[in-house]
């Protein structure tokens, strides 16, 4: 079935990055975006980005831009999500998911990836 | 940025009962939302597409109406698996945007 699975969880010290691994199968990795969606302990959502797989290219939204990186490796279908200088605030679950374009909805959506920030 | 705002944050209800949550956005997004849920220490799970689509799946129970700026998402009669968050999330524009979520508890 489609599925994107995640890497485990982290915990990282405020000023380190962090680098997210996302594995996808059922489908044709290059042929659907991903797009990368944190969720605050208790809070709501929140997006992040998008990668285009075929072609690598990569979207942000404004207050990730400068920390965030997107990448992918077609040769194992996985999407990567890198946030670097974290702060304690970053702590949430990241989760990857798959959409069938830039602008759509969501599915199926990973099963996340907690990051905690902690000195 | 367009800000989507739920009502209400929580509500409770008893099995059985109809339940309507709302989603009101700060523009014109013509159809362009959709519902998820999700259970508690779960991953959101789409229920609904393109304002009124119901996903392959998902029970006839769900269902999502309304265009424009102003939508709601309907439990016709509520089931004790239905306790969850549910989130409208707009694809109009960038950045895509979710509203603050629905807490529904029996």
């Amino acid at each position: 079935q489609v599925q994107v699975v995640q890497s485990g969880a982290e915990v990282k010290r405020p000023g380190a990055s962090v680098k997210v691994s996302c594995k996808a199968s059922g489908y044709t990795f290059t042929d659907y975006y991903i797009h990368w969606v944190r969720q605050a302990p208790g809070q709501g959502l929140e997006w992040m980005g998008w990668l285009n797989p075929k072609f690598g290219g990569t979207n942000s939204a404004q207050k990730f831009q400068g920390r965030v990186s997107m990448t992918r490796d077609t040769s194992v279908n996985t999407a990567y999500m890198e946030l670097r200088s974290l702060r304690y605030d970053d702590t949430a679950v990241y989760y990857c998911v798959r959409a069938d374009r830039i602008n759509s909805w969501f599915d199926p959506w990973g099963q996340g990836t907690l990051v905690t920030v902690s000195s | 940025d367009i800000q989507m705002t739920q009502s209400p944050s929580s509500l409770s209800a008893y099995v059985g009962d109809r339940v309507t949550i709302t989603c009101q956005a700060s523009q014109d997004i013509s159809h362009y939302l959709n519902w998820y849920q999700q259970k508690p220490g779960k991953a959101p799970k789409l229920l609904i597409y393109d304002a009124s689509n119901l996903e392959t799946g998902v029970p006839s129970r769900f269902s999502g109406g309304g265009s424009g700026t102003h939508f709601t998402f309907t439990i016709s009669s509520l089931q004790p698996e239905d306790i969850a968050t549910y989130f409208c999330q707009q694809y109009v524009d960038l950045p895509l945007t979710f509203g603050g979520g629905t807490k529904v508890a029996i």
